[in-house]
């Protein structure tokens, strides 16, 4: 299964944009590349998933590299509420029962 | 967290005791999923299903059971509760038509 590699932890200041970087070296042609966050001990929420193009939806845009090795998730303007672990995650396939393999996420604070 | 409601909310249990955890939603999603999440960690999947009537395990399905009677509801067994299952739980859903997987809120178990 393909891992994910995040930085610990990282600041932002209020407004300005937030670019969390992932690293996913071993991932596979069909494998897609998701998003979520959690807030304290809530549910994890979806943020945006792709396979190969960037994408851009309400909350975040989603840059990945050509090669697909790497990708960056983009909060435009960060606010105080966007405080939480960001979870890069590539999804397996169906012997592993599509599971989503969380890793240790990154937990990004966001400071006035 | 869309329409998927975990229940209870909170429980705590002898060592030995059974309980099951309860998942309903109101999406007709096909697939559904239970991820258990302990202290500073990622969700491990437990167990997963594709549909009613079909069931199978995740990463670690010891000491838990499940039934897919219908699309809705995905109950979650605990047969002889063991303090190493004290940790949070989520149940998770998807759609046929997208790779959006939704979380509940999450159910606090704490075995003694």
């Amino acid at each position: 299964d393909a891992k994910t590699t995040q930085p610990p932890s990282m600041d932002c200041a209020e407004g300005r944009a937030a670019n969390l970087p992932c690293n996913h070296s071993t991932i596979s042609g069909n494998e897609y590349v998701y998003w979520y966050r959690q807030i304290h001990s809530q549910g994890p929420q979806y943020i945006i998933h792709g396979l190969k193009n960037n994408e851009t939806n309400e909350m975040a845009s989603l840059i990945i590299t050509e090669d697909r090795k790497s990708s960056t998730l983009i909060l435009p303007h960060a606010t105080l509420r966007d405080t939480a672990v960001y979870y890069c995650i590539v999804r397996v396939g169906p012997d592993s029962g599509y599971a989503l393999n969380f890793g240790k996420g990154t937990s990004l604070l966001v400071t006035p | 967290n869309a329409g998927v409601t975990q229940t209870p909310k909170f429980q705590v249990l002898k060592t030995g005791q059974s309980m099951t955890l309860q998942c309903a939603q109101d999406m007709n999603h096909e697939y559904m999923s239970w991820y258990r999440q302990d202290p500073g960690m990622g969700l491990r999947l437990i167990h997963y299903s594709v549909g009613a009537g079909i069931t199978d395990q995740g990463e670690v399905p010891n000491g838990y059971n499940v039934s897919r009677s219908t699309t809705e509801d995905f109950p979650l067994r605990l047969l002889s509760a063991a303090p190493s299952q004290t940790s949070v739980y989520f149940c998770a859903t998807e759609g046929n038509s997208g790779n959006t997987i939704y979380f509940g809120e999450g159910s606090w178990l704490t075995v003694v």
